[in-house]
């Protein structure tokens, strides 16, 4: 089946203590981006990737750290969290140039 | 820079009426335009996509949007309103011209479908 998975699907943490969550996908995609959700925002992309090792920022990538090693995985590294980091996170990805884009179950973080 | 707007938070209708959601959008040069949907506690799901062509596209579960190039929008519209179609929806758009850019969302319209 094809799918966007990511990993944990919820985690409370405190302000200062690494985190990082999981990405994955099976559908061989060049492209994959990292999203955060807040209420009457909608959503914000935080960063996002051409391909392996290409890697760009979105809107509202500080706090925030990407790697694209292997083109299946592009995990999201919150070095630091503060509460405002407090959010819902998508990953997404979809095959250029013009596919839609698939999203993955979501990640609730909340920092505290 | 690109940017999408949906005017309405908010759009109540009753069953079995026809619905509308609107997005407008503004890009440099031609654009990618999409429609997701999200159900409570779910991730986001493609309904329809505008890529070149017809400017009526049509998508999943009866859902249709226009391409309105000179007025810069991309509203979404089901002929007949089912209360299963209550959700949060989102309209995206993406730069067709300039290759390395990101995909923008608007901050997405609440419809309610009364019964």
């Amino acid at each position: 089946e094809a799918q966007v998975t990511q990993n944990p699907r919820y985690l409370i943490t405190v302000t200062g203590k690494k985190l990082t969550v999981t990405c994955s996908q099976n559908m061989n995609h060049e492209y994959m981006s990292w999203y955060r959700q807040d209420p009457g925002l909608g959503l914000r992309q935080i960063y996002y990737s051409m391909n392996v090792e290409v890697t760009d920022k979105g809107d509202v990538p500080e706090g925030y750290k990407v790697s694209r090693k292997e083109k299946r995985n592009f995990p999201l590294i919150l070095e630091s969290p503060s509460p405002n980091q407090t959010s819902l996170y998508f990953c997404a990805s979809q095959h250029l140039p013009d596919d839609e884009q698939f999203f993955g179950p979501g990640t609730r973080l909340t920092v505290l | 820079a690109q940017s999408v707007a949906q005017p309405e938070d908010q759009v109540n209708v009753a069953e079995g009426n026809p619905l509308t959601v609107k997005c407008t959008y503004s890009v440099s040069g031609n654009p990618y335009l999409f429609w997701y949907v999200q159900y409570p506690n779910r991730g986001l799901q493609f309904l329809l996509k505008y890529i070149t062509g017809d400017n009526l596209v049509k998508g999943s579960y009866g859902f249709e949007a226009e391409f309105n190039k000179s007025q810069t929008s991309f509203h979404l519209k089901k002929p007949s309103a089912l209360v299963s179609d209550s959700a949060l929806y989102f309209c995206a758009v993406r730069d067709r011209d300039n290759y390395g850019q990101n995909f923008v969302f608007g901050p997405g319209t609440r419809l309610s479908v009364l019964p």
